[in-house]
């Protein structure tokens, strides 16, 4: 299994960019990095997904460096409503099955301050 | 809109009631997931259905069941829920394909009396 570890917390002013780390040291090759978005009392919601170098979309960019343990999950200019847990995942794909299901990490707790 | 639906929101039950969560889905997916989610902890995985194949995770609880009677519809069972099944109860999906992202529902919370 493809273990992630993050930073518990982080706390960010409104209109900074923020940048969350996630380590995957034992990544295996045919896996992708998933990030979720979770807020109080919801479903996490799926925000990006990248394989290797850069990815970017209309909500964040993510950052996959050629060795593929770690990634970075930016999100410019962050306000008040961006305030949630954020989850990082490694897929976990098992020689028995056909499909895919991930395991999810302690998460960061990221607190947007006005 | 397409989307994954969690009935009730919120479930009370009682000690050693057996208790019944939904989860039904219009995305047409293969892979049904079920999560628990305790207070300040991420979402762990119970069991899930690739269609009607039925994957349990190794420490899941026997006191956990499931059923998926169709393609739309999957339940979590607690046969003699305790004090400590009172969580977040999410439903998720995903086509089975590879790498492919999980949709989530809201989620039933469950609290036991």
């Amino acid at each position: 299994l493809a273990k992630t570890t993050q930073p518990i917390s982080m706390d960010s002013y409104e209109g900074q960019e923020v940048n969350i780390t996630c380590s995957h040291n034992n990544i295996a090759t045919n896996d992708y990095i998933t990030w979720y978005q979770q807020f109080p009392s919801q479903g996490p919601r799926f925000i990006i997904q990248g394989y290797k170098t850069k990815v970017t979309n209309e909500v964040a960019s993510l950052f996959i460096p050629a060795d593929r343990k770690s990634s970075t999950l930016s999100l410019p200019r962050v306000s008040l409503s961006d305030t949630a847990v954020y989850y990082c995942l490694v897929g976990d794909t098992t020689p028995e099955t056909s499909y895919d299901k991930v395991i999810f990490g302690p998460g960061t707790s990221l607190s947007v301050i006005p | 809109d397409a989307m994954v639906i969690q009935n009730p929101r919120y479930q009370v039950t009682q000690f050693g009631k057996p208790v019944t969560l939904s989860c039904s889905q219009t995305l047409n997916h293969n892979v049904m997931y079920w999560y628990q989610q305790k207070s300040s902890q991420a979402p762990k995985l119970l069991f899930h259905y690739y269609d009607k194949d039925f994957n349990n995770e190794a420490d899941t609880p026997d006191n956990f069941q499931s059923r998926r009677p169709n393609t739309s519809f999957c339940f979590l069972d607690i046969r003699s829920p305790g004090l400590g099944d009172a969580a977040m109860y999410l439903c998720a999906t995903s086509t089975g394909l590879e790498q492919e992202t999980q949709y989530f529902g809201p989620g039933t919370r469950l609290l036991v009396l």
